[in-house]
This record gives C-alpha cells, sequence and structure tokens, in this order.
C-alpha cells in the first residue's frame, strides 16, 4: 500500500521562528497539496501544487508560507514567522484520483 | 465557510447495526464526493468515493449514496463494528481541484 510521509510527527518552535515542515508524496502522483487542522476545527485546505507551481493557494496561505519541490521526491511546506495560530496539525496529500494523506505534523508555537 | 456540512456532531450506535452518516453540500459544480476516517493526532485516511456520475458506490461494509438533486450524500456502514469509532470527515471537490471537508462527526460503536 502506498504512503505519503511527513517529518517530525511534532515540532514546536518559538513564535517568530522559521519552520520547515517536511513530506514526501507517492513517487507517482503529480499532484501535491497541504491541509491543516486547528484543534476542534475542520480540516482545512492550504496550497495546491501542480508541475512546480502553486495551482491554488487559501486565504491563509499568506506571505509567510511557501512551498517547494526541493527535488524529485520532497515536498515542503515553509513558515517564515510563525504566529500562536499557526499551532495546527498539518497534513501533506497527493493524488491521482484519490487523495492520500500523510500523517500529520503536530506545530506546535509557544 | 459552509459548503459542505456534517450537522450531526456525533453519532452512537450499537455493535452490529447500521451507523448513518450525513453531509450535504451547497456547490452544484463540485463533482467528487470522498469519506475519511480520522483517528486522533493521525492523518485521515481514505474510505471510499464516488463521483458526480453515479448515485451509490459500495466497497464491503461501507456504502455511499449521493442525491445531487438534493446535494447530499451519506456514508452506510453495516454492520458497525467497534474498531469503526472515529471521526468521519466527508470531503468534497471538483475532479482535480482542491477537497472542501466537512466539520466531521465522531462515530461510537458500543459493543
Amino acid at each position: 500500500e502506498p504512503e505519503v510521509t511527513q517529518t517530525p510527527s511534532h515540532q514546536v518552535t518559538q513564535m517568530g521562528q522559521e519552520v520547515i515542515l517536511r513530506c514526501v508524496p507517492i513517487s507517482n502522483h503529480l499532484y501535491f497539496y497541504w491541509y491543516r487542522q486547528i484543534l476542534g476545527q475542520k480540516v482545512e485546505f492550504l496550497v495546491s501544487f501542480y508541475n512546480n507551481e502553486i495551482s491554488e493557494k487559501s486565504e491563509i496561505f499568506d506571505d509567510q508560507f511557501s512551498v517547494e519541490r526541493p527535488d524529485g521526491s520532497n515536498f515542503t511546506l515553509k513558515i517564515r514567522s510563525t504566529k500562536l495560530e499557526d499551532s495546527a496539525m498539518y497534513f501533506c496529500a497527493s493524488r491521482t484520483n484519490v487523495w492520500y494523506f500523510g500523517p500529520g505534523t503536530r506545530l506546535t508555537v509557544t | 465557510d459552509q459548503q459542505v456540512k456534517q450537522n450531526s456532531p456525533s453519532l452512537s450506535v450499537q455493535e452490529g447495526r447500521i451507523s448513518i452518516l450525513n453531509c450535504d453540500y451547497t456547490n452544484s459544480m463540485f463533482d467528487y464526493f470522498l469519506w475519511y476516517k480520522k483517528y486522533p493526532a493521525e492523518g485521515p485516511t481514505f474510505l471510499i468515493s464516488i463521483s458526480s456520475i453515479k448515485d451509490k458506490n459500495e466497497d464491503g461494509r461501507f456504502t455511499v449514496f449521493l442525491n445531487k438533486s438534493a446535494k447530499h450524500l451519506s456514508l452506510h456502514i453495516v454492520p458497525s463494528q467497534p474498531g469503526d469509532s472515529a471521526v468521519y470527515f466527508c470531503a468534497v471537490g471538483t475532479s482535480y481541484g482542491k477537497l472542501t471537508f466537512g466539520q466531521g462527526t465522531i462515530l461510537t460503536v458500543h459493543p
């Protein structure tokens, strides 16, 4: 069974620091996504990525956020200057006909 | 964003009985519908999907029904098992676009 992997599983950072969340999508997938879930809330779309560029992004995905596919396997989400409200579970997903989600990275901003 | 709504925050069912989870959406452009199961601190796990050209899709104990005119989909689990206890999310989208998730329904199956 193919799977999306994410590292780290838990990241604790201080407000104002930069964090990079890493994802390895399923190898033959072409569409990549980041979602997040703040505790007790819905899973929210952040950004979609196709053909080495952002294809869609939400209001949440402001200038503090960026995504990159630095090589053929990794897909990263960078938050330049974290805020308390960025604390959430961040899920990477990749897809063909079906979306596969990774196990998530729990980001805690203190 | 109320494009996708799961109006029941929780559902409690006896083992062996049917669980029915419901989801309503507002955008008629959505043509792809999925159900995910999620445990705490884990990523959503795909269960079953249906495209807009069908009104029913079945996979083992799981069946998804789509009523396009009512913009409503439901997930039936028969028979329910204690291991099915989790949060269930419906997610809707277009074939090559983003997914929009409902708020989730906590299903508890009692032995």
